[in-house]
């Protein structure tokens, strides 16, 4: 099993700032990896895929890279809806899927 | 519009059963591999299942043996059967697509969630 682990675990920002979160996998995934964003109460929604690819309607100030097993997700200018839990996903060796554990940004 | 509503979810005994269904619209169901993930109270994501379009099955093994995943794609509808529940079972149960192409296996829409807690 691919174990994935992110950080920092919270990331504090101020409205405005880059923030720059951070996913490792335990073995390489290629470019398989996605990013999700889940505001509270709602469901984990795409973001990003194939590692730097956005999804439909994602803002353009969510960027994605890496590959291997060092990602990164970087969100340019934090708008004040983009407070909340992020988390990465492989998918290169199924099953099991695996996700990271998450990073929670929240506002300075 | 891809759309995936959750049902089931309750208060269980451990020991017990329950059978969640997700109701899919807005697309070919039979054309995609279907999974669920889910989220304990306050803790991060757990894949659980997946079954293809053709009806193979996966489970973590947290819940094999225990979990089956089972599809009508006449109905536009996925099922997972949970059994033998236990206390780690309580989350917050979600039905999600899998991405159809090759490689690209990732989870593009999500439904709501059903929750289920089991509990004496």
């Amino acid at each position: 099993e691919i174990v994935m682990t992110q950080s920092p675990a919270t990331l504090s920002v101020s409205p405005g700032e880059r923030a720059t979160l951070s996913c490792r996998a335990s073995q390489s995934v290629s470019s398989n990896l996605a990013w999700y964003q889940q505001k509270p109460g709602q469901a984990p929604r795409l973001l990003i895929y194939g590692a730097s690819i956005r999804a439909t309607g994602i803002p353009a100030r969510f960027s994605g890279s890496g590959s291997g097993t060092e990602f990164t997700l970087t969100i340019s200018s934090l708008q004040s809806e983009d407070f909340a839990i992020y988390y990465c996903q492989q998918y290169n060796n199924w099953p099991p899927w695996t996700f990271g554990q998450g990073t929670t940004v929240e506002i300075k | 519009e891809v759309q995936l509503l959750e049902s089931g979810g309750g208060l269980v005994q451990p020991g017990g059963s329950l059978r969640l269904s997700c109701a899919a619209s807005g697309f070919t169901f039979s054309s995609y591999a279907m999974s669920w993930v889910r989220q304990a109270p306050g803790k991060g994501l757990e894949w659980v299942s997946a079954i293809s379009g053709g009806g193979s099955t996966y489970y973590a093994d947290s819940v094999k043996a225990r979990f089956t995943v089972s599809r009508d794609n006449f109905n536009n509808a996925l099922y997972l059967q949970m059994n033998s529940l236990r206390a780690e079972d309580t989350a917050l149960y979600y039905c999600t697509t899998i991405g159809r192409a090759a490689r690209a296996e990732y989870f593009p829409h999500w439904g709501q969630g059903t929750l289920v807690t089991v509990s004496s």
